[in-house]
């Protein structure tokens, strides 16, 4: 049972655009979404973070959306750089369940100068 | 500030061996937990270890073992490895949890089982 998904495999976007990465999740218990950032052959890095009383954070070029209602989250990256291409996971925890992340599939971006 | 670091990067073993990985968190950060990344079931969580205590369980066989000490360092065992094992094990590290609070993850640990 896939609690969270990402569905689109792969995104191609060209540099100065805007990136769109989605998810969807199907578990009304999670308050807590990460997005993560990987290199293969590298850990996960941190991006940015939304806690269910929001619905909107911004940290420099990266904004997520929350809409609790559709149970869905978006990433946006403007303007896209070529640097951004790698593979972005959301993933998702709820407040009693510690540091548990549950993890979607994952979207490979490639941005194109 | 030193990140979490994983040890060994990468390691071969053979079916049936045993191994362990060990994991240093982020100075302060209590909570340690453990996932295995494969491309066909993606980043998946094992366990986590919180005050020297586990605190949540992933759907993993009891092969998968794990432990944290008193300074946070952590430590996974896998038991009677199967090929089906092979895998980057990635560790994670945050002050008290996921909720409102980031989580740091390792460069990982490549398994090869073979």
């Amino acid at each position: 049972d896939q609690q969270v998904k990402q569905n689109s495999p792969s995104l191609s976007v060209q540099e100065g655009r805007i990136s769109i990465l989605n998810c969807d999740y199907t578990n009304s218990m999670f308050d807590y979404f990460l997005w993560y950032k990987k290199y293969p052959a590298e850990g996960p890095t941190f991006l940015i973070s939304i806690s269910s009383i929001k619905d909107k954070n911004e940290d420099g070029r990266f904004t997520v959306f929350l809409n609790k209602s559709a149970k869905h989250l978006s990433l946006h990256i403007v303007p896209s750089q070529p640097g951004d291409s790698a593979v972005y996971f959301c993933a998702a925890s709820s407040y009693n369940q510690g540091g548990k992340l549950i993890f979607g599939q994952g979207t490979e971006l490639s941005v194109k100068p | 500030k030193a990140g979490v670091t994983q040890t060994p990067r990468y390691l071969i073993k053979t079916r049936g061996q045993q191994v362990t990985l060990s994991c240093s968190p982020i100075s302060g950060h209590r909570s340690v937990s453990w996932y295995q990344q494969t491309p066909g079931q993606g980043l998946q969580f094992l366990f986590e270890y919180f005050s020297e205590t586990q605190r949540n369980k992933g759907n993993f066989p009891g092969r998968f073992s794990g432990r944290q000490f008193s300074n946070s360092r952590s430590e996974m065992n896998v038991s009677t490895l199967e090929l089906g094992d092979s895998a980057l094990y990635l560790c994670a590290s945050s002050l008290m949890g996921a909720f409102g609070n980031t989580i740091y993850f390792g460069e990982g640990s490549w398994l090869t089982v073979v």
